[in-house]
């Protein structure tokens, strides 16, 4: 089965500008979620969807949306680009049994300038 | 407020000896543990996990003991190998309002087994 792919794997921009990451889930699983790491600060939850629907959202402005189409592959779009956007940016899916684990991809290493 | 805390961010072990890393909550709503590994320019990668119903789970290596009056949370890993060098993310989970489950991170531990 292959695993969860994320593109692009890394991205330059510059401030004000916008940005799209794409994510495929493994094969059959219906759950995305977004997180967002940077150094020092773990990984923090961006929002996850289901079916299409956006199920939960962490704690980020509304310049961070995603969603989820029907095969369920997912984008996230970052407007306004901001220097402390630079993170990198994991995506994660999971079966029907949340609980028992996530699977991550590589993640989109994203830099602004 | 970080509810979910791993106080160390390095640690540094012989290779053959017993690695332990610590994670607190504060949340007594988590009821799912899990423990990730993270290698540089790779996506995380599930370890081991406890349910909040148990005290320890073992797989292989790997344990993992859940202290849920102290709200801690450990890891043990022995021996410990060259190849477990890396940073090891603390994750709990409960379920949100609408239904799905939410997991939150620590910051990570970054070990290094000096071989």
């Amino acid at each position: 089965k292959a695993g969860v792919t994320q593109t692009p794997r890394y991205l330059i921009k510059t401030r004000g500008q916008q940005v799209t990451l794409s994510c495929s889930p493994i094969s059959g699983h219906r759950s995305v979620s977004w997180y967002q790491q940077t150094p020092g600060q773990g990984l923090q939850f961006l929002f996850e969807y289901f079916s299409e629907t956006q199920r939960n959202k962490g704690n980020f402005p509304g310049r961070f949306s995603g969603r989820q189409f029907s095969n369920s592959r997912s984008e996230m779009n970052v407007s306004t680009l901001e220097l402390g956007d630079s993170a990198l940016y994991l995506c994660a899916s999971t079966g029907q049994d949340f609980n028992e684990k996530l699977f991550f991809g590589s993640g989109t290493q994203l830099s602004v300038l | 407020d970080q509810q979910v805390k791993q106080n160390s961010p390095s640690l540094s072990v012989q290779e053959g000896r017993i690695s332990i890393l610590n994670c607190d909550y504060t949340n007594s709503m988590f009821d799912y543990f899990l423990w990730y590994k993270k290698y540089p320019a790779e996506g995380p990668t599930f370890l081991i996990s406890i349910s909040s119903i148990k005290d320890k789970n073992e797989d292989g290596r790997f344990t993992v003991f859940l202290n849920k009056s102290a709200k801690h949370l450990s890891l043990h890993i022995v021996p410990s190998q060259p190849g477990d060098s890396a940073v090891y993310f603390c994750a709990a989970s409960a379920i949100s309002g609408a239904g799905s489950y939410q997991l939150t991170f620590g910051k990570g531990t970054k070990l290094s087994v000096i071989p």
